[in-house]
């Protein structure tokens, strides 16, 4: 389909652990978004990038968190040392621009990392 | 700090009725209002929006939303309720200065159950 792919679509791993979770957005689109959903909560922004760059990066917990884009299109999400707590599902999101006046988010079906 | 408020963890309601789903919002600046939905294993899905003009805009499947200033609503109805609805459903906000006018921020979100 043309829409927003993620994957893997379930991650378990042990605490201590490097995951890296993809999103390949829809075409053509060169705003993408990664946001993190925690049981009963509502999507939680991370980062978003416009191109190539991190536009804001301002919703990354730590320094084990970090993503890239390196070529304007699928965008890596990588978590260092996994935590307990950084289990959850972790959403990607594509617009045809980052202008929310006009635009509007289109979601990957996530990521749900349990890390054990 | 731009935020939206969903009162309601859940909301029931019988097929054939009109629903409600209550969202407030708490912006500076002008507010752009988004509301999505998301079904079981499924990725959020826009409903609709509101940036400028009408109070009262129409959007997917039925639904519309009422912005209203003075009690800083954003309220999600419908006239009459398909047992297909049952979902959460989420308001957010457009971000806000700082370089957040790229990005939503999202409520807890309220899950919808339309009983037969």
């Amino acid at each position: 389909g043309a829409g927003v792919s993620q994957t893997p679509s379930n991650k378990v791993t042990e605490k201590g652990k490097y995951v890296e979770l993809r999103c390949d957005p829809i075409s053509g689109h060169t705003a993408l978004y990664w946001y993190r959903q925690s049981l009963g909560q509502g999507p939680e922004f991370l980062i978003y990038f416009q191109g190539t760059g991190a536009a804001d990066d301002s919703g990354l917990p730590n320094d084990r968190f970090f993503a890239v884009r390196p070529e304007g299109s699928v965008s890596t999400l990588k978590i260092q040392r996994t935590e307990r707590g950084d289990s959850a599902v972790y959403l990607c999101a594509s617009s045809p621009r980052a202008d929310l006046n006009t635009g509007e988010l289109f979601f990957g079906e996530g990521s749900r990392l349990t890390v054990l | 700090a731009q935020s939206v408020a969903q009162p309601e963890d859940q909301v029931n309601v019988a097929e054939g009725n009109p629903l409600t789903v209550k969202c407030t919002y708490s912006v500076s600046g002008n507010p752009y209002l988004f509301w999505y939905v998301q079904y079981p294993n499924r990725g959020l899905q826009f409903l609709l929006k509101y940036i400028t003009g009408d109070n009262l805009v129409k959007g997917s499947y039925g639904f519309e939303a009422e912005f209203n200033k003075s009690q800083t609503s954003f309220h999600l109805k419908k006239p009459s309720a398909l047992v297909s609805d049952s979902a959460l459903y989420f308001c957010a906000v457009r971000g806000g200065e700082g370089g957040g006018y790229n990005k939503l921020i999202f409520g807890a979100g309220t899950r919808l159950a339309v009983h037969p």
